[in-house]
């Protein structure tokens, strides 16, 4: 099975601050890689399929970039309303979708 | 629009059994890959199951020989049995939409639509 490996587990930062989380796979996902947004006590959100194609209606200061077993998901500019847990998922050993165990963003 | 709207949860000692339910509206199940994800309390997300247009079924370790999926194409449901509960599968569980993609020459997938999820408490 593949492993997923998110880092950091958690981190803290200010509104206006660019945040960076990293995912890696223990082996390699090409392209095959989702970003999820998850708020207490809702269900998660898709931010980004494919490593980098933002879902229809998220901000564009989300990006994602990547491939093979390393990727990245970054907010270019933290907003009030984006202090979530993300979280990566691998889609190409199919059909297990793997997540990673999650970035808690807080202020 | 699209909605996936969970029933079913609720307490039960372990050994016993639960049967959990998705209505889905906006698309058809026959049309779709639908997925089961499910997260115990305070831990990250778990997929556990998925049902292919085809209704081929996938199950993940943990719940292979005790969880069922299973699809009514006249109602529109997905249902997702449960037998030989456990404490550890105590958790909020997620029917998902798994919607495929075709960029670049490539398909990928990714779960789009969610539900609200629904709880159950594996506990004596």
């Amino acid at each position: 099975d593949i492993q997923m490996t998110q880092s950091p587990s958690s981190l803290a930062a200010s509104v206006g601050d660019r945040v960076s989380i990293t995912c890696r796979a223990s082996q390699s996902l090409y392209n095959s890689l989702n970003w999820y947004q998850q708020k207490p006590g809702r269900a998660p959100k898709l931010l980004i399929y494919a490593a980098s194609t933002l879902n229809s209606g998220v901000p564009s200061r989300f990006s994602g970039v990547g491939s093979g077993t390393h990727f990245t998901l970054t907010i270019s500019s933290l907003q009030p309303e984006d202090f979530a847990t993300y979280y990566c998922q691998q889609s190409y050993d199919t059909p297990r979708r793997t997540f990673g165990q999650g970035t808690k963003v807080e202020i | 629009e699209v909605q996936l709207v969970e029933s079913g949860g609720g307490s039960v000692q372990p050994g016993g059994s639960l049967r959990l339910s998705c209505a889905v509206s906006g698309i058809t199940v026959t049309s779709n890959y639908f997925s089961w994800v499910r997260q115990a309390p305070g831990k990250g997300l778990e997929w556990v199951s998925i049902i292919y247009r085809s209704g081929s079924k996938y199950y993940a370790d943990s719940v292979k020989g005790r969880f069922s999926i299973s699809r009514e194409d006249s109602d529109n449901t997905l249902h997702l049995h449960m037998n030989s509960l456990r404490a550890e599968d105590s958790a909020v569980y997620y029917c998902v939409r798994d919607q495929w993609y075709y960029l670049d020459r490539s398909g990928y997938y990714a779960f789009d639509h969610w539900g609200q999820g629904i709880l159950v408490t594996v506990s004596s």
